[in-house]
């Protein structure tokens, strides 16, 4: 398997500008997390999924944010509009939960954000 | 909930040298712990993990963690640091029961010559 895939690697975008990353997890894997990364905040978990379901997203930090799992092997996290203060490192994880044995998060080479 | 805290944000040692970097977590349930490196401008690898069983458990590269219940600790060592070490750690809890991961803030180690 060619491991949790993120595109793109970098993205510049202007302030106000909608953003859009992506992710393809593990196959097989039915759990999906998106995390942020900064040297502020450190390393902090947005939303998760499950089985294509979000669990969790109480990570989100507001209604600019927003994140999709159309099916189990893609998902989408959306910054609409972008501010500067968005800027960071965007990563994907994935993992199996429930399986024998479960999994750790497999994380992605993540993709670098940066709002001007 | 449960959480992760990682004492000392920068650890510096000689090459040759002990490596401890300290994780305590918080956690209402039994734990699964974690440790992961991080090289610059790359994606977080495992070094190892801490499901059931036994509490001291060796990872790649020579590192190993000791899982202490009773001092909610997971402290990660090598016996002898090597140049190549050197990169940001991260412990990280779980609960059995959901994957609800969480991470510490990392702890950054330097090698020196």
């Amino acid at each position: 398997d060619a491991g949790v895939i993120q595109s793109p690697r970098h993205e510049v975008t202007e302030m106000g500008q909608e953003v859009t990353l992506r992710c393809k997890p593990i196959s097989g894997h039915n759990s999906l997390f998106w995390y942020r990364q900064t040297m502020m905040r450190g390393l902090e978990l947005l939303i998760y999924f499950n089985n294509n379901v979000p669990i969790d997203d109480s990570g989100m930090p507001e209604d600019r944010f927003s994140a999709k799992m159309p099916n189990a092997s893609f998902s989408t996290l959306k910054i609409q509009p972008s501010e500067p203060r968005d800027s960071a490192v965007y990563f994907c994880a994935s993992s199996l939960v429930g399986g024998l044995p479960d999994t750790e998060a497999f994380f992605g080479q993540g993709t670098r954000l940066t709002v001007v | 909930a449960q959480s992760v805290t990682q004492l000392g944000s920068h650890v510096s040692v000689s090459e040759g040298a002990l490596v401890l970097l300290r994780c305590n977590y918080s956690s209402s349930v039994p734990p699964y712990l974690f440790w992961y490196v991080q090289y610059p401008n790359q994606g977080l690898q495992l070094l190892l993990k801490y499901t059931t069983g036994a509490t001291l458990v060796k990872g790649i590269n020579g590192f190993e963690a000791e899982f202490k219940k009773s001092e909610t600790s997971f402290h990660l060592t090598k016996p002898s640091a090597h140049m190549s070490d050197a990169a940001e750690y991260f412990c990280a809890v779980r609960s059995y029961n959901n994957n609800d991961m969480r991470f510490g803030a990392g702890t950054r180690l330097t090698v020196k010559p």
